[in-house]
């Protein structure tokens, strides 16, 4: 199975704040990467596919990179509504297992 | 729009069994995997497996093998899945999510509103 390693694990930052959240795959997933925003009692929100393709709707200050091994996604400028826990996965073999997801909050 | 509609939410006994539907509207069902996520309180997203709802294929994880079946019904476009033996630990929301594709990856997108799976003696 491959493994993902979301890093860090807790973010506090501040509106305005550039935020980068690193995953690493424990083998090569070419650009079979998608991120998720997840809110509160919600479900999980498609963000990025194919690691770096923004999701129609979503905001341009979102933005994902890498291929292989290493990925990010990256919020330029973060907004009060971007406070929210946020998940890789990788989708190039069963199981599509998750990152273990980056608590972003305020500080 | 694209849209799916998860059941209501389910109270089961240690042992028990339950059955949580995912009604698809708004494109093609047979067209798209359909596949199944869960989160524990307080924890991160566990993929459960999938199911092709045009063949009735499924690929289950390893941690759920014998315990889960998804199965379709393609007249009524709706998915389920179906975790037997419950324990205490298996109190989570299920989500259904759709697979989407291009020629270069995959992802899901939409996903249903989730059912919450309480299981308590």
């Amino acid at each position: 199975d491959i493994q993902l390693t979301q890093s860090p694990s807790f973010l506090s930052a501040s509106v305005g704040d550039r935020v980068t959240i690193t995953c690493r795959a424990s083998q090569g997933i070419s650009s079979y990467l998608a991120w998720y925003q997840q809110k509160p009692g919600k479900a999980p929100k498609l963000l990025i596919y194919a690691a770096s393709t923004l999701q129609s709707g979503v905001p341009s200050r979102f933005s994902g990179s890498g291929s292989g091994t290493e990925f990010t996604l990256t919020i330029s400028s973060l907004q009060p509504e971007d406070f929210a826990t946020y998940y890789c996965q990788q989708l190039n073999s069963y199981p599509y297992d998750f990152g273990g997801g980056t608590k972003v909050e305020i500080k | 729009q694209v849209q799916l509609v998860q059941s209501g939410a389910e109270v089961k006994k240690p042992g028990a069994s339950v059955k949580v539907s995912c009604k698809a509207s708004g494109y093609t069902f047979t067209g798209y995997y359909m596949h199944w996520v869960r989160q524990a309180p307080g924890q991160g997203l566990e993929w459960m497996g999938r199911i092709n709802p045009n063949s009735g294929g499924t690929n289950y994880a390893q941690k759920f093998q014998g315990r889960v079946t998804m199965t379709r019904d393609t007249s009524i476009s709706t998915a389920y899945m179906e975790l037997s033996r419950l324990r205490s630990d298996d109190t989570a929301v299920y989500y259904c999510a759709r697979r989407f594709a291009n020629r270069t990856s995959f992802w899901f997108d939409p996903w249903g509103q989730g059912t919450l799976v309480t299981v308590s003696s």
